[in-house]
């Protein structure tokens, strides 16, 4: 029930091209859903977030769709670009004892073409 | 946000020998968190720290491997005991408000044991 399960693996897009990472989840305790960008070398950094009594969030090229019934959400970005190749982390996040918890997805390593 | 920095950023340990990660906080932050990432893989949370009193523990990791200190707000310290090959892999800390909706990480700690 604590697992996030995240695909594609790894996935190649063309300049230009829009990229979508997929996450479905069980525990319905869950109440937070943020992506994660991780560089090389890097930590990773928090992108954008979602509540689930919200369907879509939109950042600039990077868009939340949610589906509570189906419990899944997915992160869209649009125009892709060089830039954000990177390795994508979806999360869940509940409310453990006193404090917020963390589970991360298997990560989607992006690669956008020139 | 806060901006944690971690010591070292890498290093190449004998195995049977102990290594200290240091993870500073810029600012006074209620939760601090350390993670596992093996290289390529998502991430896992060892345990969390937790100021004035012993770490609390994630299923599969236990005190004697893996000592956690909290002296203060803005400081922990993780230490990798008895280092074995298997123990190669990237360790991260994060740290944020107790209720935190999004957690900050450090660029972590790349630890090779031979």
């Amino acid at each position: 029930q604590q697992q996030v399960k995240q695909s594609p693996q790894s996935l190649i897009v063309q300049k230009g091209g829009i990229s979508i990472i997929n996450c479905a989840y069980e525990n319905t305790a869950f109440d937070y859903f943020p992506w994660y960008q991780q560089f090389p070398g890097k930590g990773p950094a928090l992108l954008i977030a979602i509540r689930p009594d919200v369907s879509e969030k939109k950042e600039g090229r990077f868009t939340i769709s949610f589906n509570k019934s189906a419990k899944q959400f997915s992160l869209h970005i649009m125009d892709s670009q060089p830039g954000d190749s990177a390795t994508y982390f979806c999360a869940a996040s509940r409310i453990s004892g006193s404090a917020r918890q963390l589970t991360f997805g298997s990560g989607t390593q992006l690669t956008v073409l020139p | 946000s806060a901006v944690i920095s971690q010591k070292p950023s890498r290093d190449i340990c004998q195995r049977g020998t102990s290594l200290t990660i240091q993870c500073q906080v810029d600012s006074q932050v209620t939760m601090m968190f350390w993670y596992r990432q093996q290289p390529g893989q998502s991430l896992t949370l060892i345990a969390t720290a937790n100021q004035g009193s012993e770490a609390t523990y994630e299923s599969g990791f236990v005190i004697d491997k893996f000592p956690i200190s909290r002296p203060n707000l803005t400081f922990s310290t993780l230490t990798v005991s008895n280092m074995s090959p298997e123990d190669s892999s990237i360790y991260l800390c994060s740290a944020g408000g107790q209720l935190s909706y999004g957690y900050t990480f450090g660029s972590g700690t790349r630890l090779t044991v031979v």
